[in-house]
């Protein structure tokens, strides 16, 4: 238990569906991330919250919505995948974006779209 | 090519057996990190370092700046060591919150 919680730890999707992702940390942090691994590529940074705030973008496409009510919740919302968009979606958090701070992932939520 | 490399990208060994793990980074970093990423998906972070070594249990990191090379050493291995395990570092050139990931080393151990 890391103390980052990601819901729902499985999700199957067809391509006209909406779907969220949920993220809940409970370890006093304030900075959010979404990272995204697809099958033998490493890991990728999607989005960036600090105090709610979003302060990076990777180029990630519009169909995927990020949302950051508070500083411990973080929401993916999904619409018009497409089945390469099919991965282990990863949730982090740090005490601040300094130099030192150390993230704390969730257990992931895997996606399939089909 | 990959800012940071691993090496291997998988290993087998018997219980029992001394690992090491490599990773190689091409830019200035302020942090190195360690990773272990069990087959359900979760990540935990092993190590944090930004000079010299760092031990816990029967894990042991090292990293040499100036080489840009960092190991992760498991004495004793034991089957439940078996996972992917992730090396990623923080470039200081593009700022302090992203983090760039090494493709991983899937490590199997034997009973």
């Amino acid at each position: 238990e890391t103390g980052v919680t990601q819901t729902p730890r499985h999700l199957v999707m067809g391509m006209t569906n909406k779907k969220s992702l949920k993220c809940e940390q409970h370890l006093g942090h304030n900075a959010m991330y979404w990272y995204k691994q697809s099958a033998k590529k490493p890991l990728e940074l999607m989005f960036v919250y600090n105090f709610k705030e979003q302060t990076e973008n990777n180029s990630v496409p519009s169909r995927f919505s990020p949302e950051c009510p508070n500083s411990s919740h973080l929401f993916l919302h999904l619409h018009t995948l497409q089945p390469e968009d099919s991965a282990l979606y990863l949730c982090a958090s740090s005490q601040g974006l300094g130099l030192a701070a150390e993230a704390f992932f969730g257990q992931g939520t895997r996606l399939t779209v089909v | 090519k990959n800012e940071v490399e691993q090496s291997p990208q998988n290993l087998t060994a018997q219980e029992g057996e001394f690992i090491t793990i490599n990773c190689s980074y091409s830019v200035g970093i302020s942090a190195l990190h360690w990773l272990q990423q069990h087959p359900g998906g979760g990540i935990v972070s092993l190590f944090m370092l930004s000079s010299g070594k760092k031990k816990h249990g029967r894990l042991i990191a090292t990293i040499n700046i100036q080489e840009k090379h960092s190991s992760l050493h498991i004495t004793a291995s034991h089957p439940r060591d078996s996972a992917v395990y992730i090396c990623a570092v923080r470039p200081i050139i593009q700022g302090a919150q992203k983090l760039v990931f090494g493709q991983g080393t899937r490590l199997t151990i034997n009973p």
